[in-house]
């Protein structure tokens, strides 16, 4: 089975510029996930989809982060303007109907 | 929030040494996992483990819910092995994973 797909692989970006990722999770998973990864800490999840509907964005920053999953497939995360505290690995994952989460390579973001 | 918290933060080993991860949570929780970061950013899920032990060749799981920690244990480490382990939990009805501080692992020849 293939597993979750995103793109761009790598962005860099200079401040105030606004940068989207796109995410294709596991054929058949309701539930999606984007986390941001700050390099040297664990995973953080800013925003948790079932199916196109939004379960958690208590810690996405809403100013300026926004997400979409339409159709309850394929999903984007978008931000504008990026700060330089943006820099960080954007990891999509999804979940079937057991609990367990399967990841992608994550898109990398640096913010110049 | 639930703290989650891994030791050691960083740990160097030779080739085919044994090795112990831990990773202890301040509440209950209702699943546990463990993952492989390896050096290219890939997450992989090791083991679902909420409770009980689980072995997968090399690698075995055990997780005490009632005493709040999960070992990962790590035989005749290979290099393949080096990259970062986390531990992450799920709590109440959410499925909001809650992830450790890492272990960083480095084999050596």
């Amino acid at each position: 089975e293939a597993g979750v797909a995103q793109s761009p692989r790598y962005k860099i970006i200079e401040k105030r510029q606004s940068v989207a990722f796109w995410c294709n999770p596991i054929s058949g998973h309701a539930t999606l996930y984007w986390y941001q990864q700050i390099l040297g800490q664990g995973p953080k999840l800013l925003i948790q989809f079932q199916n196109n509907g939004v379960v958690d964005d208590s810690q996405l920053p809403k100013d300026r982060f926004s997400a979409e999953r339409l159709k309850g497939v394929d999903s984007t995360l978008k931000i504008q303007p990026a700060k330089l505290e943006d820099s960080a690995v954007y990891l999509c994952a999804s979940g079937g109907a057991g609990e367990t989460q399967y990841f992608g390579p994550g898109t990398r973001l640096l913010v110049l | 929030g639930i703290q989650v918290e891994q030791s050691p933060p960083d740990l160097i080993l030779q080739e085919g040494a044994n090795s112990t991860l831990r990773c202890n949570f301040s509440d209950s929780v209702n699943n546990l996992q463990w993952f492989h970061q390896n050096p290219w950013g890939q997450l992989i899920n090791l083991f679902y483990i909420p409770s009980g032990t689980k072995q997968n060749g090399r690698l075995s799981a055990t997780t005490v819910a009632t005493e709040r920690y999960s070992l990962l244990y790590i035989s005749s480490s290979q290099t393949t092995d080096s990259g970062v382990y986390f531990c992450a939990t799920l709590t109440g009805t959410a499925s909001k994973l809650t992830f450790g501080t890492g272990t960083r692992l480095q084999v050596t020849l």
